[in-house]
């Protein structure tokens, strides 16, 4: 398994369209998910999607899982500054036996200029 | 709501030293992870533990241990401490019959120097 980000640092303007994509390879039908990390922080779950075509939403940030084209890109309409964070692309396959262990993409550094 | 609690925050370590890094699940969480993320890089998966045992290991130098004590938190023991040790340790924690879509919950990390 594994998952592929765009290169950062991702620096907009407030009030611009953000889009990070997130491309994955993996076995089976994996779950999807966009993590946040804000400075000095742990990272904190920010949207997920279970199966495809399904659309992850949370903060106005959203996420469609698509099998297709192996991709969960992350797009928000309009960032804030409070939005400045790094962000987590991560897929968890089903387990046979023992826990779903995540995997992470590399993160990509949002900075988001007043 | 309680959250994961790591400690400590900061450790600063010479090289060939020995570290523990603290994990305190959220109550009644059964599944405890630990990861290591590196400068600029993504969280790398180390091990984790459900119900006190050893579930999955990952890519966990034999230099490392952990485990998990009875009231489920978990300590990472570091020896032999390198300057690639240099990371920052994160230990997320999921109630395994509810997690299974795999989503984890995240401590703050311990931020390790190896000087």
């Amino acid at each position: 398994n594994s998952v592929t980000q765009m290169e950062g640092p991702v620096t907009l303007s407030e009030e611009a369209f953000l889009t990070i994509n997130c491309t994955y390879t993996a076995t089976g039908y994996p779950s999807l998910f966009w993590y946040v990390q804000y400075p000095g922080e742990g990272l904190q779950l920010l949207l997920k999607a279970t199966k495809a075509d399904d659309k992850g939403s949370n903060k106005g940030f959203e996420a469609t899982y698509r099998k297709e084209t192996t991709s969960f890109h992350l797009e928000k309409g309009s960032v804030q500054v409070s939005d400045s964070a790094v962000y987590f692309c991560a897929l968890s396959d089903p387990p046979i036996g023992g826990s779903y262990i995540p995997t992470f993409g590399r993160g990509t550094s949002l900075i988001v200029h007043p | 709501a309680a959250g994961v609690i790591q400690s400590p925050r900061h450790l600063i370590k010479e090289k060939r030293e020995t570290a523990t890094l603290k994990c305190y699940p959220i109550p009644r969480h059964d599944t405890v992870y630990w990861y290591q993320q590196g400068p600029g890089q993504d969280p790398q998966f180390l091990i984790s533990f459900y119900e006190k045992m050893q579930s999955d290991k990952g890519s966990i130098p034999d230099r490392f241990s952990a485990q998990q004590f009875s009231d489920y938190h978990s300590e990472l023991n570091m020896s032999s401490l390198e300057l690639g040790d240099s990371a920052l340790y994160f230990c997320a924690s999921s109630l395994r019959r509810t997690t299974n879509t795999g989503e984890l919950f995240f401590g703050e990390g311990s931020r390790l120097t190896v000087l």
